[in-house]
């Protein structure tokens, strides 16, 4: 299967512009989606396909593509934005199958 | 309000099974298509397969680590969506995750989304 791969940790300092990516061949193919994890809650949906925004996701969450690298801009993060964030997509594979990144864990300094 | 309760999580010892339920409330559920997404402790998010909706077959697929062990099945009259869990192994300790699996496309780029999660079951395989 197609493997999507993230930096385990990112900083940013407050009121600051952060990327966060995400790196596989399944990328070339497909869209990407993003979720945002804080601790003992349940993933959130950020950003999917060209970067669509659920309702109530701040404008300030962003999501991008190009070659085989997604991207998720923050722009001012604030503190309530130190979580941990996934990236997922189809697989390339040929097979209908999905694969997630391993993760970046964003520090808000 | 759109909602998703998963529950029959427990500890069960390895070589077992368990069987997981899902009650979705406020959306179509007949329409949806589902999955299930598992997050080991400390680990990331992983995959485990999806069901999609009558009308597109219910076709379903699998993570290679739970394809011939799990099985997820249906029924839209009770807008539940479970997962069957047999020949369990430690390695799949985790909270399991029910969702809802978004597609769509763009200019060709063909995407999936996991839109509305679950607060999570947990899963514990130990003898």
């Amino acid at each position: 299967s197609s493997e999507l791969t993230q930096d385990p940790a990112v900083s940013v300092a407050l009121g600051q512009t952060v990327r966060i990516t995400c790196q596989g061949d399944s990328l070339r193919k497909y869209y990407a989606s993003w979720y945002q994890q804080k601790p003992g809650q349940a993933p959130l949906l950020l950003a999917y396909g060209n970067n669509n925004r659920p309702s109530g996701i701040p404008d300030r969450f962003s999501g991008s593509s190009s070659g085989n690298t997604a991207s998720l801009t923050i722009t001012g993060a604030q503190a309530e934005d130190e979580a941990d964030y996934y990236c997922n997509s189809r697989d390339s594979s040929g097979k209908d199958q999905v694969v997630f990144g391993g993760g970046t864990k964003l520090a808000v300094l | 309000e759109v909602q998703l309760v998963e529950s029959g999580g427990g500890l069960v010892e390895p070589g077992g099974s368990l069987r997981l339920s899902c009650a979705a409330s406020g959306f179509l559920f007949r329409k949806a298509w589902m999955s299930w997404v598992r997050q080991a402790p400390g680990k990331g998010l992983e995959w485990v397969g999806h069901i999609k909706s009558e009308a597109d077959g219910e076709t379903t697929d699998y993570a290679a680590p739970v394809k011939d062990r799990f099985t997820i099945s249906r029924d839209d009259s009770k807008n539940t969506v479970f997962l069957e869990m047999n020949s369990l192994k430690t390695d799949d300790t985790a909270v399991y995750y029910c969702t809802t699996l978004g597609s769509g496309s763009h200019y060709g780029y063909y995407y999936y989304y996991m839109d509305v999660w679950g607060r999570g079951t947990t899963v514990t395989v130990s003898s």
